[in-house]
């Protein structure tokens, strides 16, 4: 069954550094979507990208983020300087864009700051 | 704006009693809701999703939630727990089918032999 994969599984940086998420959504998906959860926090939205676009973005998704499609299978998230409270695990996600419209989740990458 | 809300941040039943999660939901117009697990060090794995059809909604692993348009609730059950049950649970609404999806606060089931 196809399914939505992350690299790295773990992730250390210090802060100020940049660090880039990695995400394969399933083959034929359209939509695509980054979460992120802090540790014992419920899981947040960050930002959905659809058509090389995004086409929404929460408050949380300030300047120092950035994704980006690169080619046709990878899906992208930048931190350009890490701060310690971007500490979290980061789920990419992607819909087909066609009924049964089910999100599909990655396993997650966990990003420390330090 | 859309909303849920969890009732129960913990709730412990001992393997092969019922399962009984709650989640209350708020929205303007009819919402597309869903179970969302998520297993110690794994990634989310949807149990079940209402999208306006039957109000009854069967899932995986024998997992079912009921749609109350009048409570506003859209709780999950199980009839007989199994010790593999033992996850963290997400109630999660979305105000439309590609659109982000907002997640409650999650329950955490603990299922005891």
């Amino acid at each position: 069954e196809p399914e939505v994969t992350q690299t790295p599984s773990h992730q250390v940086t210090q802060m100020g550094q940049e660090v880039i998420l990695r995400c394969v959504p399933i083959s034929n998906h359209l939509y695509f979507y980054w979460y992120r959860q802090i540790l014992g926090q419920k899981v947040e939205f960050l930002v959905s990208f659809y058509n090389n676009e995004i086409s929404e973005k929460s408050e949380i998704f300030d300047d120092q983020f950035s994704v980006e499609r690169p080619d046709g299978s990878n899906f992208t998230l930048k931190i350009r300087s890490t701060k310690l409270e971007d500490s979290a695990m980061y789920f990419c996600a992607s819909i087909k864009g066609q009924p049964p419209y089910e999100q599909y989740f990655g396993p997650g990458t966990r990003l420390t700051v330090t | 704006a859309q909303s849920v809300t969890q009732l129960d941040s913990h709730v412990s039943v001992s393997e092969g009693t019922p399962v009984l999660l709650r989640c209350n939901y708020s929205s303007s117009y009819s919402p597309s809701l869903f179970w969302y697990v998520q297993h110690p060090n794994k990634g989310l794995q949807l149990l079940l999703k209402y999208t306006s059809a039957a109000t009854l909604v069967k899932g995986i692993n024998g997992f079912e939630a009921e749609f109350k348009k009048s409570e506003t609730s859209f709780h999950l059950t199980k009839p007989s727990a199994h010790m593999s049950d033992a996850a963290e649970y997400f109630c999660v609404v979305s105000p439309g089918y590609t659109d982000k999806l907002i997640f409650g606060t999650g329950t955490r089931l603990q299922v005891f032999p």
